[in-house]
This record gives C-alpha cells, structure tokens and sequence, in this order.
C-alpha cells in the first residue's frame, strides 16, 4: 500500500532561517514525488515534482529512495512562504496521488 | 478558461437528503478525479475520469456516492442519504497527464448536521 507520511504538523520558523518539511514515504515500485502547497484562501496548486529536479521559489526536493523521503528545503524562509504543504505520492504520471497529512509552515519576523 | 470550477462552493444539507457537486475542468485536460478531504488530513483519492470512463474508484466510495463524466467535459459527484461524516471538502482537479501535474479546484466544503 501506498503512504506518506509528514510528522510535523507545524513547522515554525524565523525569516531568514533555513526550512525542512519532512516526508517520508512507503512503496514498493518506482513512485512519483511531488509537494503541493496551499496558500490562505487560494486552491491546492503543484510546487515542484521530483522528475522535474528544479527549484521553485527557492524550494528544492532530492529524492532519497534509499531513506525512503522526500524532504522539501529552502534555505531562507520568506513571510510570503507561510502555507499547508502536502508531500504526494503516485505511481505514474496520470495515476491518483496519495497525500501526507501536511504540514503548516508558519514564518515569522 | 479560468481553471477548474467547482459548484457550489458551501452546501448545507440535512442527513437524509441527496446532493450533487459539479466540478467543470480545463477544456483540454482529459482526466478528472474527484478527492475528499477532512479537517487535519491531506486530500484522500474517491475517483479518477479519463474522458467519460470511470477508471478508478477508491474503497472510500460507497454505494452512496457515484460520480459521472456523460460526455467527457464536466462532472458530478452525488451523495445519496447523506450522513454526518460525509461532511468534509470535496475537491475536484483535472491533469493532462504531463509534468504540469494537477490543477485543483477551489472545493465544494459539504456540511451534513
């Protein structure tokens, strides 16, 4: 079975401060690793995918198959960087996605 | 073309009564899936639509809930004899299936009391 797992439900940091969200993941094959995030009041929208390996607003992602994560870094937070990530799994490009529980990222002067 | 429409955006409805959301996708993307989402957790997979054929159901839909795709564009999702933990976000998104990944609607948050 397909699981993400995001162990930070919040992640509060300073601006300026690097950031870690966490994921970890569970599946048998060759998955897909995406993260998405959500802004306060706008729909849930694609940050970056891991085929991609770019960065995006300063956020990068390595897969780590061997650890089995997927860890979302940026290294200095910005105000405008408060969201709800969510880490996502598929097994194929168009397949369904299997969420994390998400993680709040709070940055603050 | 404004991205992927839900309708309505709220619904409050009495447990025992029907409802059906609407979600119009981006003209060209030929998939459709259908997630739920409830407080504190991540979006959960219902269903998924490539053109008008139901490709996938997920064991979260019961026999209350069935979704269509008639003619490959728009789609519905209904609950029938709604109960109170059907109250959650539904959440619609639509992909070509390349690397630009999903595009989310903004969600139908259902209430059932």
């Amino acid at each position: 079975a397909q699981r993400v797992t995001q162990p930070e439900k919040l992640l509060s940091v300073f601006k300026g401060a690097p950031v870690e969200l966490k994921c970890n993941y569970s599946y048998s094959g060759s998955p897909e690793l995406f993260w998405y995030v959500q802004y306060s009041r706008q729909r849930l929208q694609l940050l970056l995918r891991h085929i991609s390996r770019e960065s995006i607003k300063g956020f990068t992602a390595d897969l780590n198959k061997g650890e089995t994560s997927f860890h979302l870094k940026k290294p200095f937070a910005q105000e405008e960087d408060s969201a709800m990530y969510y880490c996502a799994l598929s097994d194929h490009t168009a397949s369904k996605l299997t969420f994390g529980t998400g993680t709040r990222l709070q940055v603050t002067l | 073309d404004t991205g992927v429409s839900q309708d309505p955006r709220h619904k409050i409805t009495k447990r025992g009564q029907n409802v059906t959301f609407r979600c119009d996708p981006i003209s060209e993307h030929n998939r459709l899936y259908w997630y739920r989402q409830t407080l504190g957790q991540g979006p959960e997979f219902l269903t998924y639509f490539q053109n008008e054929a139901q490709l996938e159901k997920s064991r979260l839909l019961s026999d209350r809930f069935s979704a269509e795709r008639p003619k490959g564009s728009f789609s519905t999702l209904e609950i029938q004899r709604t109960e109170q933990g059907d109250s959650a976000m539904y959440l619609c998104a639509s992909s070509t299936g390349g690397k630009d990944g999903y595009t989310f609607g903004s969600g139908t948050r259902l209430t059932v009391v």
